[in-house]
């Protein structure tokens, strides 16, 4: 079982929709990082967040370090928005690294 | 501002080649990674620095080298290519590990044959 779960794995939704991606992990955290990935492009990121709510423009990320799990949300879902969203996650104790959720490939379709 | 800088973005190998993935950034940041991404995978680390003259390996380190002389530069090092290092290696940077965002380059896609 991967430390860092993403559902869903696949999402196509209508232009417009209301977008939730959720991430779980199984290891205490000291910060949970949201990157979004173009086909074919590089990696960006979009959040990184230890507690509570983030936004930004049309993107809106939360966090429950309690229950272990986050999610990302987009409103007014556009074609742009169409890429793979990946969860990543600073262990507290370990090693000096991210470890990756598997992504969530989102399409949105006009 | 250039960010993080990876060349070249596309290469073919031959079994048994050997080749350096450059990655140069330009944010003076003292930790910088590289990952492979398989598909359907998650980001593998390969390799990580957390400043000049100072490396250590990550998940997948092996087939790999890796050398950090300046604040800017980290190239991977591929000796004796093989068919299962056929990947997309991104190299990512920041300003050290503590909640700051890695920041990626645009990735090199590699392809062993």
């Amino acid at each position: 079982k991967n430390e860092v779960e993403q559902s869903p794995q696949n999402l196509t939704a209508q232009e417009g929709e209301f977008i939730t991606i959720n991430c779980s992990y199984s290891v205490g955290i000291s910060a949970l990082h949201w990157l979004q990935q173009h086909p074919g492009g590089g990696i960006v990121s979009l959040f990184m967040l230890s507690s509570g709510k983030k936004k930004h423009g049309r993107l809106i990320a939360t966090i429950n370090i309690q229950e272990k799990h986050s999610s990302l949300h987009i409103t007014a879902s556009h074609p742009r928005d169409s890429a793979v969203y990946i969860c990543a996650v600073y262990p507290h104790f370990g090693n000096e690294k991210l470890t990756f959720g598997t992504g969530t490939r989102l399409t949105i379709i006009p | 501002n250039a960010g993080v800088t990876q060349t070249p973005k596309f290469r073919i190998l031959k079994i048994g080649q050997s080749m350096t993935l450059q990655c140069t950034q330009d944010m003076n940041h003292n930790y910088m990674y590289w990952y492979r991404q398989d598909p359907g995978m998650g980001l593998k680390l390969i390799y990580y620095s957390v400043g000049a003259g100072i490396t250590d390996k990550g998940e997948v380190p092996n087939g790999y080298n890796v050398s950090r002389s300046t604040t800017e530069d980290f190239p991977l090092r591929l000796e004796l290519a093989a068919p299962s290092q056929t990947s997309v290696y991104f190299c990512a940077s920041s300003p050290d590990r503590k909640n700051q965002p890695q920041h990626f380059g645009d990735g090199t896609r590699l392809s062993i044959l």
